[in-house]
């Protein structure tokens, strides 16, 4: 069975970091372009960044290029986002997804985890 | 990049078809053919219901279907019912710096 578990959500001061895990299994990970959505509460789902297979394509959504980096360990299973210089506006759910088609057809996602930015 | 642009609701009757329209312009919806829709229920994870502009994954109801014409995409969900109640989000690929966009999501309620 497919699973994509996030973690490492939390509540971080304004300015601060936070570094998003998630763990892959059920199906052979580095073969997957994997990306990170997050949704705000109570509004709509903004893509955010990808990832190929191998960890040599990484994209972002111009809200978080130079602040969040995108990553991967194919021998963990484990798909990371280090968040970096956090604004109150990054305040969401992020969610990973798999990637199953081409393009951003995302067949797998995980449960989500709640990253507050807030003094 | 801008988000794609969906109607911020839709309603119908058990039973009726009902489309939502995800416009965006040539250098997203209508350059590529990578359009998905995803279907989300509140509280829970989206789920996909279209990719690649008409494609259904399996396990998903053949009442769910998806076209475009132009710069405009469509999700066609025919035969309503009430577990169709949920938010409705398109995505399209767009070759830019932001490689993909989601649109502004549409809420259905059935009737």
């Amino acid at each position: 069975e497919v699973q994509l578990v996030e973690s490492g959500g939390g509540l971080v001061q304004p300015g601060g970091s936070l570094r998003l895990s998630c763990a892959a299994s059920g199906f052979t990970f580095s073969r997957y372009w994997i990306h990170w959505v997050r949704q705000a509460p109570g509004k709509g789902l903004v893509w955010v960044s990808h990832i190929d297979g191998d960890g040599s394509r990484t994209d972002y959504a111009d809200s978080v290029k130079g602040r969040f980096t995108i990553s991967r360990d194919n021998a963990k299973n484990t798909l990371y986002l280090q968040m970096n210089s956090l604004r109150a506006e990054d305040t969401a759910v992020y969610y990973c997804a798999r990637a199953g088609y081409r393009g951003p057809s995302f067949d797998y996602w995980g449960q989500g985890t709640l990253v507050s930015v807030s003094s | 990049q801008s988000a794609l642009t969906q109607p911020a609701s839709v309603s119908g009757s058990p039973g009726q078809s009902i489309t939502i329209s995800c416009t965006g312009t040539s250098t997203d919806v209508g350059g590529y053919n990578f359009v998905s829709w995803y279907q989300q229920h509140p509280g829970k994870a989206p789920k996909l219901m279209i990719y690649e502009v008409s494609n259904r994954p399996s396990g998903v109801s053949n009442r769910f279907s998806g076209s475009k014409s132009g710069n405009t995409a469509s999700l066609t969900i025919s035969g309503l019912q009430a577990e169709d109640e949920a938010d409705y989000y398109c995505i399209s690929y767009t070759g830019s710096s932001t490689p993909n966009v989601f649109g502004t999501g549409t809420k259905v309620t059935v009737l």
